[in-house]
C-alpha cells in the first residue's frame, strides 16, 4: 500500500522568500506524482504532474523533482507572495489510483 | 469549459440521518471519482467510475455509502445512515480516461457536518 508524507504540516514565510515543500512516498512503482494546490473551501487545482521518466517539470515560479528511487519529490516556489498561501498537496499514482500526502498548509506573510 | 459541479456545497445533518450528494462531471469524461477529505487528511479514494460501471470501491464502507452514475454521465453518493465521523469534505473529480497521463479534475466539494 502506498504511503505519502509531507512535511512540513505547516509553514509560514514573510513574503518574497523561497518555499520548499518536500513530499515522500514508499512505494517506487509509479506512473506519475502530482502537486495539488487546495484554498480554503474550495476543490483542488492541479500545479504540476511530472511523469515516472521525468526528473523535474517547471511552471511559472513553480518547480518540482522527482527523485523515484530514494522516493521523493520537492515543490520549490520561487519569491513568495501573500496569494501563495494555501495548503499543497502531493499525490502519487500508481496504476489507476491517486494517494495522497496530508498537505503542507502555507502562510506567506506580507 | 465547465468545470466539475457539485450540489450541495454544505451540508448539516444529526446522525442516523441520510444525505445525499450529486456531482456533474466534465462534458465528455469517462471517469468519475469520489473522495472523502477528514479535517487535516488527503483526500481518500471512495469509488471510481469508468462510464457506468465501477471499477474500484474497496474502500466504500458499503454498509452505509451507496454510489451510482446514471448513463455514464451524473453521479450521486449517498449516506444512509449518517455517523459522526463521517464528518468531512466529500469532493468528486472527473478525468477524460484512466491513461498514466491523464489528469483529475476536482470540483469544489460538499463539506458535510454530522451532528
Amino acid at each position: 500500500k502506498q504511503e505519502v508524507t509531507q512535511i512540513p504540516a505547516a509553514l509560514s514565510v514573510p513574503e518574497g522568500e523561497n518555499l520548499v515543500l518536500n513530499c515522500s512516498f514508499t512505494d517506487s512503482a509509479i506512473y506519475n506524482l502530482q502537486w495539488f494546490r487546495q484554498d480554503p473551501g474550495k476543490g483542488l487545482t492541479s500545479l504540476l504532474l511530472i511523469q515516472s521518466s521525468q526528473r523535474e517539470q517547471t511552471s511559472g515560479r513553480l518547480n518540482a523533482s522527482l527523485d523515484k528511487s530514494s522516493g521523493r519529490s520537492t515543490l520549490y516556489i520561487a519569491a513568495s507572495q501573500p496569494g501563495d498561501s494555501a495548503t499543497y498537496l502531493c499525490a502519487v499514482r500508481n496504476d489507476y489510483k491517486l494517494s495522497f500526502g496530508a498537505g503542507t498548509t502555507v502562510t506567506v506573510r506580507a | 469549459e465547465a468545470g466539475v459541479a457539485q450540489s450541495p456545497r454544505y451540508k448539516i445533518i444529526e446522525k442516523r440521518q441520510s444525505v445525499a450528494f450529486w456531482c456533474n462531471p466534465i462534458s465528455g469524461h469517462a471517469t468519475l471519482y469520489w473522495y472523502q477529505q477528514i479535517l487535516g487528511q488527503g483526500p481518500k479514494l471512495l469509488i471510481q467510475f469508468q462510464n457506468n460501471g465501477v471499477v474500484d470501491d474497496s474502500q466504500l464502507p458499503k454498509d452505509r455509502f451507496s454510489a451510482e452514475r446514471l448513463k455514464g454521465v451524473d453521479s450521486t453518493l449517498k449516506i444512509q445512515p449518517a455517523k459522526l465521523e463521517d464528518s468531512a469534505v466529500y469532493l468528486c473529480a472527473s478525468s477524460l480516461d484512466t491513461g498514466p497521463t491523464d489528469t483529475q479534475y476536482f470540483g469544489p466539494g460538499t463539506r458535510l457536518t454530522v451532528l
